[in-house]
């Protein structure tokens, strides 16, 4: 596997009910975040959480972390059509060089019917 | 918007062209960077620039050859792509390089014939 792999590669659900991805990646991490992208467009950050963090809120989004399992989850509530989209996880890691650099997954493609 | 603009927003040349992508940020970042996305494939960062340096080449072939004049702006110049190479370009910035949000430009879409 990948350093961020995302399950399920697709999702269908129905307005209205919650949608959860998983992401798990191999080596440590500093942080890992949560990004959405509509299709053929950049990438939009939704919410870092560290790796001394277990969960982090923002609005309807909910993620954990569990560096035991170096696995992450986001869960959206109450999800709208406008959710639509594709989520990557991103996994923080330092480089040979002494900086860091984002590994990203290969995403989630949520879509969410009304 | 981002504040990550990116233009050509679409691009289609052949394999002996020359041709450049251009990336401005108006955030006051000073890391840019790189990426490819292909499809059913991870996002692949290619080049990673602090305060103008190079501080990332990720193993990207010669036939890309970015530039960053100065922390707003970055280029990637391609010469002889082959048509593997087509794929959306995304460029990013942010205000570091340690545990930074990354702001996405649009991209570009390449089309290498």
């Amino acid at each position: 596997s990948q350093q961020g792999e995302e399950d399920p590669q697709a999702l269908s659900i129905q307005e209205g009910e919650n949608a959860t991805m998983n992401c798990s990646y191999k080596t440590s991490i500093n942080n890992l975040q949560w990004y959405r992208q509509n299709s053929g467009r950049g990438l939009v950050h939704l919410i870092l959480i560290r790796s001394n963090e277990r969960e982090k809120h923002s609005g309807r989004l909910r993620v954990t972390l569990d560096t035991s399992k170096k696995s992450s989850s986001l869960l959206i509530t109450a999800s709208r059509a406008a959710d639509t989209a594709s989520y990557f996880c991103a996994t923080e890691v330092g480089t040979t060089s002494g900086t860091y650099k984002y590994i990203f997954g290969t995403g989630t493609r949520l879509k969410v019917l009304a | 918007e981002t504040g990550v603009t990116q233009t050509p927003r679409h691009l289609v040349m052949g394999m002996t062209n020359k041709k450049s992508l251009k990336c401005e940020q108006h955030l006051g970042h000073n890391a840019m960077y790189w990426y490819k996305q292909s499809a059913k494939k991870p996002l692949e960062l290619m080049f990673v620039y602090n305060f103008k340096e190079q501080t990332e080449n990720n193993s990207v072939p010669s036939r890309f050859s970015p530039e960053c004049p100065n922390s707003s702006h970055l280029f990637l110049h391609l010469h002889t792509l082959q048509p593997e190479d087509s794929a959306l370009y995304l460029c990013a910035s942010s205000r570091g390089s340690q545990e930074e949000t990354q702001y996405f430009g649009p991209g570009t879409r390449l089309l290498v014939l």
